[in-house]
């Protein structure tokens, strides 16, 4: 079945520490993308990738890092410079054609606990 | 910068019942995608019903349909006979050509 897999599901760091958050998806989507959502609120987006070996910041990029060497994989890195990374954290990806997303396509999470 | 708002935090409707559910939006874009995604307590994203800018017809999926008004840059959610699993966060998101932007969110209860 194709999807985004998100992992680990549940992820706890100690403070100081980097963490990477693992995205996979097997639907030849070209587009990825990384939201965070606190509690109660909305998604904000962190960086966004179009095509391989190229990404974008996004409105909360501070403190976090990304790579996208392969198609299928868009790695989240917290680093110790995110103030307050305790959050949820959901990836997706969408087809991206003719400069028009027509759905995004969401992992099932990963919820980051700084202990 | 592209804006998504929802004014209702909280909604609440009657089993059976209809629910409307609010959201505006700001783009330059002249071709864009609007969206409405429910967030159940599992916390996975559900894509609800999808709304093309250039079609005038109003999209439908089974219970939902939306009120689609461009001129005004609205873009509600109608569910018609409310059902207990109905019951989840619903974010209204736009597209840019870039990335998805969301709303806040409404929070959706349905009483028996």
């Amino acid at each position: 079945d194709g999807g985004i897999t998100q992992s680990p599901k549940y992820l706890f760091r100690k403070e100081g520490q980097n963490v990477t958050l693992s995205c996979e998806q097997n639907l030849n989507h070209d587009a990825m993308y990384w939201y965070r959502q606190d509690p109660g609120q909305g998604l904000r987006l962190i960086y966004y990738s179009q095509i391989v070996n190229d990404f974008q910041k996004g409105d909360i990029a501070e403190g976090y890092s990304v790579s996208r060497e392969k198609k299928e994989s868009f790695p989240l890195t917290v680093t110790s410079a995110q103030k307050n990374p305790t959050a949820f954290y959901l990836c997706a990806s969408s087809i991206a054609a003719a400069g028009v997303n027509t759905e995004a396509f969401f992992g099932q999470g990963t919820r980051l606990t700084v202990v | 910068a592209q804006t998504v708002t929802q004014s209702q935090p909280e909604m609440s409707v009657q089993e059976a019942e209809t629910v409307t559910l609010s959201c505006t939006y700001d783009t330059s874009e002249s071709d864009y995608y609007l969206f409405w995604y429910k967030q159940p307590p599992s916390r996975q994203m559900i894509l609800v019903i999808r709304q093309e800018a250039y079609k005038q017809q109003n999209a439908t999926e089974n219970r939902f349909s939306v009120n689609f008004q461009k001129a005004a840059k609205s873009f509600s959610l109608k569910i018609s006979d409310s059902q207990l699993g109905d019951a989840a966060m619903y974010f209204c998101a736009s597209e840019n050509g870039q990335n998805f932007v969301f709303g806040p969110g409404t929070r959706l209860s349905v009483l028996p």
